[in-house]
């Protein structure tokens, strides 16, 4: 499979913004996507971008992508407690899927 | 809303024991899933199946096997399950096939546990 390469942990305080990034190698991905895992819960999605986007925004949350050096962000502003999750990202290719090890993120109150 | 439910939530077997876990869509996916998550590993996918009685194999097949008998479930056989194989097992399923924006709905997992 493809390698999708995130850190493994990020900590920040209640009310600061959390910046998750992500590696990936396969320059043709159409989709790349974020998706949180609660715990004890499957994946849900997030947000995704295109691959011709650079940026795209919903409410508290911001992707950024680099298509040039295959990097892609998650920006969580004014974090909150119930944002602790795992954040995977993962790029598509065709029906296939390929998802990052995933960053734990804890807020601290 | 769509929804991917799998048969246990926890379950504990012994070595060498045939384990099935179940999962069953209920939105008419063509595109159903296994992977299985370990911690620093992420999700790593172990058979995938594009309609009933097609399947292909993942990045980890090994030790595994697959079964989609009806479009709305996909079950992942352990012939004779080995302690390696304890982990958290995800089903999914994706609406269409092809190239475009595709979204993976996950099950809630099922945390196997081998003695």
């Amino acid at each position: 499979g493809e390698d999708v390469e995130q850190s493994l942990f990020l900590s920040v305080r209640e009310g600061d913004s959390s910046v998750i990034n992500c590696t990936y190698t396969d320059s043709s991905s159409t989709y790349l996507y974020w998706y949180k895992q609660e715990p004890g819960a499957g994946l849900q999605l997030l947000t995704y971008i295109f691959s011709n986007m650079d940026m795209k925004q919903d409410q508290r949350l911001t992707v950024l992508l680099n298509k040039k050096d295959k990097h892609l962000s998650l920006r969580i502003a004014d974090t909150q407690t119930g944002d602790s999750a795992i954040y995977f990202c993962a790029e598509s290719t065709g029906n296939q899927f390929y998802f990052g090890t995933g960053t734990s993120l804890t807020v601290i109150p | 809303d769509v929804k991917v439910t799998q048969s246990s939530r926890y379950l504990v077997k012994r070595t060498g024991e045939k384990v099935f876990l179940e999962c069953v869509q209920d939105m008419d996916h063509e595109n159903m899933f296994w992977y299985r998550q370990d911690p620093g590993l992420g999700l790593r996918l172990i058979y995938f199946s594009y309609d009933v009685k097609m399947k292909e194999k993942g990045d980890i097949p090994e030790g595994y096997s697959v079964s989609r008998e009806k479009k709305e479930r996909f079950s992942l056989i352990l012939e004779s399950a080995s302690t390696n194989q304890t982990s958290m097992y995800l089903c999914a399923s994706t609406p269409r096939r092809g190239w475009g924006w595709n979204e993976q709905f996950f099950g809630p997992g099922t945390r196997l546990t081998v003695l």
